[in-house]
């Protein structure tokens, strides 16, 4: 059973460019969270997608979008790259149980690095 | 807003000793969600265990165990027997619960970590 998986894995860009990552989900997972993790530091989340929208959005500016698929993977896109968004950027995949509250399960990828230079 | 603090940047133990890793948070909700992450050299964020705010008994998995006192906002983890294997990164993590009809739930609140190395 696959898990998560996430592309590139490292990759470099240079200030002022965009950058697109990529995650698929866990087979039989819905929703798609996103986490940047600086260096020496905890995640901190991004976003959250669940059927194709924008579910919930943490302290990060407009550069920072996404997009959810039919497939339900996912990707993160990052625009005018900044020295500070070098980090490890990590998906975590969950499914939603309908009507029910509570905490999704997350499992998570290994993460693409990103340096910014 | 919910803070989720670590006070120990790092910790060695022995092999086979027993130790525990601190993780105080704060927040104004009643119902949450706590988990215990392990992150190895290898990146991947695996879950260690998780506690529920509502339930009173500790939540325990084979090694690992949790004593969670919610009136002080604690929520340590207790890892009996220690293995070479154990070394990685572990992180305290809150979640808040959410119902609506597009399910899901909050993002998760992490702490900074704790290096934790087991020694030979």
């Amino acid at each position: 059973d696959a898990g998560v998986t996430q592309s590139p894995t490292h990759l470099i860009k240079t200030r002022g460019q965009q950058v697109t990552l990529r995650c698929s989900p866990k087979s039989g997972h819905d929703t798609v969270s996103w986490y940047q993790q600086a260096l020496g530091q905890g995640p901190q989340f991004i976003f959250q997608y669940y059927e194709e929208e924008e579910r919930q959005r943490g302290n990060f500016p407009d550069r920072f979008s996404g997009h959810q698929f039919p497939n339900y993977s996912s990707e993160l896109n990052v625009n005018a790259l900044l020295l500070g968004d070098s980090a490890l950027y990590l998906c975590a995949s969950s499914l939603v149980v309908q009507g029910a509250s509570g905490a999704n399960v997350l499992t998570f990828g290994a993460g693409s690095r990103l340096t910014v230079l | 807003a919910q803070t989720v603090t670590q006070s120990q940047p790092e910790m060695s133990v022995q092999e086979a000793e027993t130790v525990t890793l601190s993780c105080t948070y704060d927040t104004s909700e009643n119902n949450y969600y706590l988990f215990w992450y392990k992150q190895p050299p290898s990146r991947q964020m695996i879950l260690v265990i998780r506690q529920e705010a509502y339930k009173q008994q500790n939540a325990t998995e084979n090694r690992f165990s949790v004593n969670f006192q919610k009136a002080a906002k604690s929520f340590s983890l207790k890892i009996s027997d220690s293995q070479l294997g154990d070394t990685a990164m572990y992180f305290c993590a809150f979640m808040k619960p959410r119902l609506y009809s597009g399910g899901g739930a909050d993002g998760l609140t992490f702490g900074k970590g704790t290096h934790l190395i087991i020694q030979p």
